[in-house]
Formats: C-alpha cells, sequence, structure tokens
C-alpha cells in the first residue's frame, strides 16, 4: 500500500506570498496518477492539478504542480485571498485511491 | 453537471443507511464513480469505487465487508449501502465522478466533480 505523506501539516504565509506544499509518496509511482484538490471549510474538494501538473479547467495560472517518482510540489505563486484552504494530494490505483492528509495555507 | 448526495442521518451503531447521489448533465452510464469520506475536521478518505457499467467494485479496508457501492444506470443514481455502521464511521460522504485522460502514453485519474456531500452521524 503507498502512503503520501504531506508537508507541512500548516503553512502561514500573507496574501503575495509563494506558497510550496510537498506531497511524499512512500514508493515511487507514475506521475500521470497524482492529482491535487483545494478544499475550503464547508465545500466539497475542488480539483486543481492532474498528471502532476496539467491545470484542470478554469484553474488560474498561479497554481503549478510538479514532480516526478516520490516527490511532488504544489506550487501556489502568489496567494489571493481566495487561496487559504487545505489542499490534498490524491494518487490513483487500479483498487485503490489515496489521499494524503493534507496541508492547510493559512492567513499569517 | 451536477451531482446530489441524500441519504444521510443520524443513526444508531450497528444500524444501516443507504446513501444515494443523483448525477445530471453527463452520460452518467460512461462513468466510473467514487465514494469519499471526511469525518469532522479530518482528511479525506476514498471509500469505495464502482466501474462505469458497475462490472467491479473496490473498497478501503476500513469499510471492506460492511459498506457496498453499486448504481442504476437507467436512473443516473449511485448508491452507497452502510451496515454494521460504527461511530467512526461518522463523516460527510461525498460522491465523485471519475475521469480518466489518455495523453499519448500515459493516462491520467482523477475526481473531477463532487457533490456537496451528505452527514452521516452514528451515535447511541
Amino acid at each position: 500500500e503507498i502512503v503520501l505523506t504531506q508537508s507541512p501539516g500548516t503553512l502561514s504565509l500573507s496574501p503575495g506570498e509563494r506558497a510550496t506544499l510537498s506531497c511524499r509518496a512512500s514508493q515511487s509511482v507514475d506521475s500521470s496518477y497524482l492529482a491535487w484538490y483545494q478544499q475550503k471549510p464547508g465545500q466539497a474538494p475542488r480539483l486543481l492539478i492532474y498528471g502532476a501538473s496539467s491545470r484542470a479547467t478554469d484553474i488560474p495560472d498561479r497554481f503549478s504542480g510538479s514532480g516526478s517518482g516520490t516527490d511532488f510540489t504544489l506550487t501556489i505563486s502568489r496567494l489571493e485571498p481566495e487561496d487559504f484552504a487545505v489542499y490534498y494530494c490524491q494518487l490513483y490505483g487500479r483498487s485503490r485511491w489515496t489521499f494524503g492528509q493534507g496541508t492547510k495555507v493559512e492567513i499569517k | 453537471v451536477q451531482l446530489v448526495e441524500s441519504g444521510g442521518g443520524v443513526v444508531q451503531p450497528g444500524r444501516s443507511l443507504r446513501l444515494s447521489c443523483a448525477a445530471s448533465g453527463f452520460t452518467f452510464s460512461s462513468a466510473g464513480m467514487h465514494w469519499v469520506r471526511q469525518a469532522p475536521g479530518k482528511g479525506l478518505e476514498w471509500v469505495a469505487v464502482i466501474w462505469y457499467d458497475g462490472s467491479d467494485q473496490y473498497y478501503a479496508d476500513s469499510v471492506k465487508g460492511r459498506f457496498t457501492i453499486s448504481r442504476d444506470n437507467s436512473k443516473d443514481i449511485l448508491y452507497l449501502q452502510l451496515n454494521s455502521l460504527r461511530a467512526e464511521d461518522t463523516a460527510v460522504y461525498y460522491c465523485a465522478r471519475w475521469i480518466t485522460v489518455t495523453t499519448g502514453h500515459f493516462q491520467s485519474h482523477y475526481l473531477d466533480v463532487w457533490g456537496n456531500g451528505t452527514t452521516v452521524t452514528v451515535s447511541s
């Protein structure tokens, strides 16, 4: 079973700053199977990135994904007020899908 | 494109509940579907998946043998039967559409549309 570990647990930043979120897999994975989601309080998750680096429809270009093997990164180039939320990475498996535990991006 | 869950509520430990997810705006019979849950204050936990035609299903270890995912493609509805409920099953349950995109030699899999969730509370 592959485990996804996200870090840090909480990221305290100011609007306009750059956010770098990490997702590490317990073994090497196909990067095309890695996605990122954003979730705001009281809302359903929203797809941001799929295939490790492809932005979903209507996602601003300040969001970018990268990585391969075991290490993946979600970068928000300049934080907007609406970007403060919890972010999850997710891995596809034919018989099991896995989420990381999440990184909360909070206003400093 | 919309998914609307229903059927949640307060139930005693050991009892059963059936959740529904009504789909609209897309060809439901062509889409694999998932259930994902979120316990209060916790992260997302994948629960179950069903193939577009219902031919295959998989479950998280935490619910295997107790939960059953199914679908009615004639009605565009996804179901989750929850049996032998435990306090730790208390969560918001989301249904989500599974998308597969093939680009060259690579195939991406992700959940692109989510419902707003239905809340299950297991308590005596």
